[in-house]
């Protein structure tokens, strides 16, 4: 089985940088995905991360190491927008199965 | 682009009755599609994928059940609904099972 790992929720201040963690043990690596979802609403798709290092898109970047099975989400300049879930997503094993964390309740203060 | 359908969005069913949710993908030829629960307040419970029309994975045993008679087409039933029924159904797509899913809107669905 697959067991991925994240905070639960975390505050920060519009205009500042949040950094959301993630760690995972799993057999058989094959990507980790960065989602946010607003309350009420789907997932939408942010990053997607196979090879070490970071991967940027504009105000969002994301993180991975995979001998330490550890990813960060970064949000520069944040926005009262921002305020969301963001899910943490491995992919991993010959079935190529998709296995979500339970995510991290980011809320964002004027 | 690709687009993908899902209906009804809310949906309240008496216990011990029967459903069907559909979902639909457009733009794209033998996407793999996909079906998920979300419990309140929980993460999001992978219940059914498929990779071509009428083939079927199930990943977790209850009483609902998926179909793929199109191609571009997955349906989630049951014929008798349970209170645990109720959450949030997302349908997904993506390319290939390595790829990124995208989802559909959702459906509530609430079981009295």
């Amino acid at each position: 089985g697959q067991n991925i790992d994240q905070p639960t929720e975390m505050t920060a201040t519009e205009g500042a940088i949040v950094q959301i963690n993630c760690t995972y043990q799993t057999s058989g690596f094959n990507g980790l995905f960065w989602y946010q979802q607003h309350a009420g609403e789907a997932p939408t798709f942010l990053s997607y991360n196979v090879l070490d290092g970071l991967e940027e898109k504009g105000r969002f970047s994301s993180f991975l190491s995979r001998s330490k099975g550890y990813s960060y989400l970064l949000l520069k300049e944040l926005q009262m927008k921002d305020s969301a879930s963001y899910l943490c997503a491995v992919i991993a094993g010959s079935a190529r199965q998709l296995t979500f964390g339970s995510g991290t309740q980011l809320t964002v203060l004027p | 682009s690709q687009t993908i359908h899902q209906w009804p969005a809310t949906l309240v069913q008496p216990v011990g009755s029967p459903l069907s949710l559909e979902c639909t993908v457009e733009g794209t030829s033998n996407p793999n599609l996909y079906w998920y629960r979300q419990a309140a307040g929980r993460g999001l419970q992978l219940l059914f994928y498929s990779v071509g029309i009428g083939q079927i994975s199930s990943e977790v045993p209850q009483n609902l059940s998926a179909s793929r008679p199109q191609d571009r087409q997955f349906i989630l039933s049951s014929k008798k609904l349970l209170l645990s029924d109720s959450g949030f159904y997302l349908c997904a797509w993506s390319v290939t099972r390595n790829q990124p899913q995208h989802f559909g809107d959702g459906t509530r669905l609430s079981i009295l």
